[in-house]
């Protein structure tokens, strides 16, 4: 079946740590991904899609199909990067799972 | 402001009442979603309307029907409620075209006893 998956419900890391998020994608063709985040309190938003190769926040994000990945890094991790973090895929508007970030002080 | 308005924000509902869960946008999007949340599971589609006039089911429709009268209307509707549908749930909208970047409305909090 097409889906995204995403396997680490939580990830803590420190402030100005590096952190990466996973993303794993079993779509075939030409897929088109996305990161949502939803911050406390706030809507789901974007924070960015892998077709415009921007750096949104200090995020960024490569398609590697070779690994079928779509992980969200950033190299200096901040307090407010603190939310919720979603993968989803353009043509069914599915998600994953979800992945809690925390950055510790 | 323009986006999406979802209603009620919460609401507790007794096991086998009927509920319909609120959602209009005013950006004359084309297609509008209904996820729920639910902790460890994520954002699961429900349905989706790729336009007024078509419904589609998505990952997990049993126990919810939808309608798509016009554009800007999207109501989901629980007609005999259970403890398992109690979750958080997000209407959504985007153009249906182009980068078809996903909107989303507040969320409801329905808690089913």
């Amino acid at each position: 079946a097409q889906r995204v998956t995403q396997p680490e419900k939580l990830l803590s890391v420190f402030k100005g740590a590096p952190v990466e998020l996973k993303c794993n994608y079993s779509y075939s063709g030409s897929p088109e991904l996305f990161w949502y985040v939803q911050y406390s309190r706030q809507r789901l938003q974007l924070l960015l899609r892998h077709i415009s190769r921007e750096s949104i926040k200090g995020f960024t994000a490569d398609l590697n199909k070779g690994e079928t990945s779509f992980h969200l890094k950033k190299p200096f991790a901040q307090e407010e990067d603190s939310a919720m973090y979603y993968c989803a895929h353009r043509s069914d508007m599915r998600f994953g799972a979800g992945t809690r970030l925390t950055v510790k002080p | 402001t323009a986006g999406i308005t979802q209603a009620p924000t919460s609401q507790i509902l007794a096991a086998g009442r009927s509920m319909t869960l609120r959602c209009t946008q005013d950006m004359r999007h084309n297609a509008m979603y209904w996820y729920r949340q639910d902790l460890g599971l994520g954002l699961r589609l429900i349905h989706y309307s790729n336009t007024a006039g078509t419904t589609g089911k998505g990952e997990v429709p049993d126990g919810y029907s939808v309608s798509r009268a016009n554009t800007d209307d999207f109501p989901l509707t629980l007609a005999s409620a259970v403890p398992s549908q109690t979750s958080v749930y997000f209407c959504a909208s985007s153009s249906g075209s182009g980068a078809n970047v996903l909107t989303f409305g507040a969320g409801s909090r329905l808690t089913v006893l």
